[in-house]
This record gives C-alpha cells, structure tokens and sequence, in this order.
C-alpha cells in the first residue's frame, strides 16, 4: 500500500527566507507525486507533479520539488517566499499504472509568513 | 482547459434529509471521477472512485448505502448524502480524470456541507 508522510505541521517563514517542505514516500515502484497548496476553505491547486525523467521538477509560484528515490523523498522548495504563499501544502502519491489511479495525501502542512 | 466544478459550493440541511452534491468536468470527458471528504485541518481522504457507467468502489469504512455515487455521464457525477446527520458535516471534494491524462487528477473547488 501506499503511504505519504509530511513530518512537519506547521512552518513558519519570514518573507524572503527560503522555504522546504517535507515529503517521504512510500510506494513499491516508481510513483507518481504531487504537490498540492490549498487555501482556506478552497479547494486543491496543482503546484508540481513528478512522473519521470528529470528528477527538479519546476512549478508554478516558483516552486520547485527534487524526487530522490534513495530517500523515497520529493520535498518542495521555494527561494524566496512571498506573504501570500501561506496556505496548507499537501503532498500525494500516485500509483503507476497507467490508468486512473487514487491519490494517497499526506496530513498536510500549513505554513505560516511572517512580515 | 481541465476545469472540473462543483455545485453547490455550500449547503445547509436539516438532520434527517438528503443533499445532492454535483461535479461536473467542464472541458473534457471524466472517465473517472473520485470523491474526498476532508474534516477542518485534515487531510482529504478518499471516499470512493467511480467509473462513468459502473458502478462506484467504495473505500473501506465508507457507507455505500449513506453516500450514494452516480456516474451517469462523461462529465457528470454525483454524490447523495442520505439522511444526513451532524457528523457529516465536512467538505466534500471531487476530482476528475481523463482518457489522455489518467494519472493526473483535477480537482473540484469543494462543497461545505452542514448538517445542523
């Protein structure tokens, strides 16, 4: 089975520091995964996804995520953090099958901006 | 492109009646479609999938005759809370998948359910 673990619940940053968030893994082959941020009351917004080759991935908002299959890890960065970046990030693991698979999340981690 | 809606965006009920949530896949034909529920600061937690035409998979634990799924259309499918009491109050969340792109799931904004 399946299982994504975000270590960290909560974060907080200053504006301009930079940012990583934690994402470990837990899949028999090469997985598919995701990150997720989702604002208060809204719903899921796609950041990043990994599904093969280059293992820097590049988002959207300036994000970034490095797959490392050693330490069964996909962690998301961001260099410089802006104030409107605080929100719930979620990673997620996919089965790769082919075909339309469910996605495991993790509990989520809220990061908090401080001015 | 890959929109997928949700309707209503919030509903309040009464305990003991049914509330019909839709998703909706706007710009492409959803082979699949899933349905999440997530409790206020949790995460989201997979309640069934279902495939248009067949009948939906439910995850263990979740009640099939409670949450009724219907995937009737390439762009349709529904989620009937019945009889609903206060401890399903929650945001209920669908996400859809297409033919060209099965492992990326696109996500409905979500539907706050209350049940008072």
């Amino acid at each position: 089975a399946q299982s994504v673990t975000q270590p960290d619940i909560h974060i907080t940053v200053s504006e301009g520091a930079s940012l990583e968030l934690r994402c470990n893994y837990s899949y028999g082959a090469t997985p598919y995964l995701f990150w997720y941020v989702q604002s208060p009351g809204q719903g899921l917004q796609l950041l990043l996804k990994y599904f093969s080759g280059d293992t820097l991935v590049q988002g959207i908002k300036g994000f970034e995520a490095e797959f490392k299959r050693s330490q069964s890890s996909f962690n998301l960065r961001k260099p410089s953090v802006h104030w409107s970046d605080a929100a719930e990030y979620f990673c997620a693991v996919g089965a790769n099958t082919g075909t339309a698979s469910k996605l495991t999340f993790g509990t989520g981690t809220r990061l908090q901006v401080t001015l | 492109g890959a929109v997928v809606s949700q309707h209503p965006s919030w509903v309040i009920c009464k305990s003991g009646t049914s509330v019909k949530i839709e998703c909706r896949s706007l710009d492409f034909q959803a082979t699949t479609m899933f349905w999440y529920r997530q409790f206020p600061k949790q995460s989201l937690m997979l309640m069934a999938t279902s495939n248009e035409g067949s009948k939906a998979t439910y995850e263990q634990g979740v009640e099939k005759d409670k949450f009724l799924i219907n995937h009737a259309s390439l762009t349709l499918s529904t989620l009937t809370v019945t009889s609903a009491h206060p401890e399903d109050s929650s945001f209920y969340i669908c996400s859809a998948t297409s033919a060209s792109y099965p492992n990326e799931q696109f996500f409905g904004p979500g539907t706050r359910l209350t049940v008072l």
